[in-house]
């Protein structure tokens, strides 16, 4: 079965500090696909990144980071000294060989100025 | 990247009546298309999954004769909501898959009055 969990329901930051939100996924199949996307208020999917199940290197890009072990399953996903822009609700997802996305339930990041 | 419309962004429509939700793929055929619904402070739950020319596919619990969906094109479905009633009332969001990539469209917001 396939399943993505994202523990934390909602996270508040102050502005400029770190938050490295969590996602723990579940799956069978060697051949997968993790993504992160951005929803802020107007709904919105904004795809952040792509990264396949051989790819475990860390990634960066600007304020944001990602971090993916096969070993924990886990995907986090960091931003760096946070900006109130940031404020939006955050999605882990898992694409495999089943040809649909398993989206989390969700992170709702409020960032305070 | 490859685009993806929605149409309406939004739509209020009375309790009773039909509502229909266009998807298009702007730059690129699209051979499966998904819909997706998500209510408030919720994950998106995949609703049904359309080939061009083929029934539609629907999720466990989505009542196929209340959601009607026409994949007429490559390029174009259709979400009919048929005798919408306030429950009905969420924001839809429509996907479209190349041969190498899914993408997502801005969403449709539906009221149901």
């Amino acid at each position: 079965a396939q399943k993505v969990t994202q523990a934390q329901t909602e996270i508040s930051v102050v502005e400029k500090e770190d938050v490295t939100l969590d996602c723990v996924y579940e799956t069978r199949d060697t051949t997968y696909y993790l993504f992160w996307y951005k929803q802020p208020p107007s709904g919105e999917l904004v795809f952040l990144i792509r990264r396949n199940s051989f790819d475990e290197q860390n990634e960066i890009s600007g304020r944001y980071s990602w971090n993916f072990q096969k070993s924990t399953s886990s995907f986090n996903f960091t931003i760096t000294a946070s900006q109130v822009v940031d404020s939006a609700v955050y999605f882990c997802a898992l694409w495999s060989a089943g040809n649909q996305f398993y989206f989390g339930t969700g992170t709702s990041l409020t960032v305070i100025p | 990247g490859a685009v993806v419309s929605q149409h309406p962004s939004w739509v209020i429509c009375k309790s009773g009546t039909s509502v229909k939700i266009e998807c298009r793929s702007l730059d690129f055929q699209a051979t499966t298309m998904f819909w997706y619904r998500q209510f408030p402070k919720q994950s998106l739950m995949l609703m049904a999954t359309s080939n061009e020319g083929s029934k539609a596919t629907y999720e466990q619990g989505v009542e196929k004769d209340k959601f009607l969906i026409n994949h007429a094109s490559l390029t174009l479905s259709t979400l009919t909501v048929t005798s919408a009633h306030p429950e009905d009332s969420s924001f839809y969001i429509c996907s479209a898959r190349d041969r190498y990539e899914q993408y997502f469209g801005p969403g449709t917001r539906l009221t149901v009055t």
